[in-house]
């Protein structure tokens, strides 16, 4: 399977302050990668689509100029949280999409907004 | 619509004891995948499995094995003599919609393997 890294893997920030993450495909050139949030003891839920070279594709309800979703080269995706609340606090996720329609995952971020 | 119910929220085994996890599913599609991950204490997401819903066979490997019958719409799993680390968050899976990856995720078992 692909390898997947996310980076930062924790953060910490206060409310009101944008926060990067970074999401590569450290062996596979992914045109496709998605971004999932995870509140704790909940289930993954997809927030978007990020295509390599286009804009992201978001889900219903998730706000696209508060989730910044770039995807500049085939081994990355960055995800920003624009001014960040206590209540975007959460576990992020991201895939990378094969050509068999397997997704693998990276390590996750745990942000934690004061 | 699609749907991914997996009723067993936690379940606690002692090791070497053999547990199956279930896995209920809907979708509108004839044909689909339907996926397995396994989420440790770490967080990342380890896959497990992809099966094509036209291969009806039973799948082992290891110590997991996969039970699908369409016919009732299920995907369930088995640890067999399962171990401390095999202590985590599963999730059952199925694509959104065909051909673009995204999957929609049950709400996830917790498991949980006492020594």
């Amino acid at each position: 399977g692909a390898v997947v890294s996310q980076h930062p893997s924790r953060v910490i920030c206060k409310s009101g302050t944008s926060v990067k993450i970074e999401c590569r495909s450290l062996d596979f050139q992914a045109t496709t990668m998605f971004w999932y949030r995870q509140f704790p003891k909940q289930s993954l839920m997809l927030m978007a689509t990020s295509n390599e070279g286009s804009k992201a594709t978001y889900e219903q309800g998730v706000e696209k100029d508060k989730f910044l979703i770039n995807h500049a080269s085939l081994t990355l995706s960055t995800l920003t949280v624009t001014s960040a609340h206590p209540e975007d606090s959460s576990f992020y996720i991201c895939s990378v999409l094969n050509s068999y329609n397997e997704q693998f995952f990276g390590p996750g971020t745990r942000l934690t907004v004061l | 619509a699609q749907k991914v119910t997996q009723a067993q929220t936690e379940i606690s085994v002692v090791e070497k004891e053999d547990v199956t996890l279930d896995c209920v599913y809907e979708t509108r599609d004839t044909t689909y995948y339907l996926f397995w991950y396994k989420q440790p204490p770490s967080g990342e997401l380890v896959f497990l499995i992809r099966r094509n819903s036209f291969d009806e066979q039973n799948e082992i490997s290891g110590r997991y094995s996969w039970n699908f019958q369409k016919s009732t719409s299920s995907f369930n799993f088995t640890i067999t003599a399962s171990q401390v680390v095999d202590s985590a968050v599963y999730f059952c899976a199925l694509p959104l919609s065909s051909n673009t990856g995204k999957l929609i995720f049950g709400q996830g078992t917790t498991l949980q393997v006492k020594p």
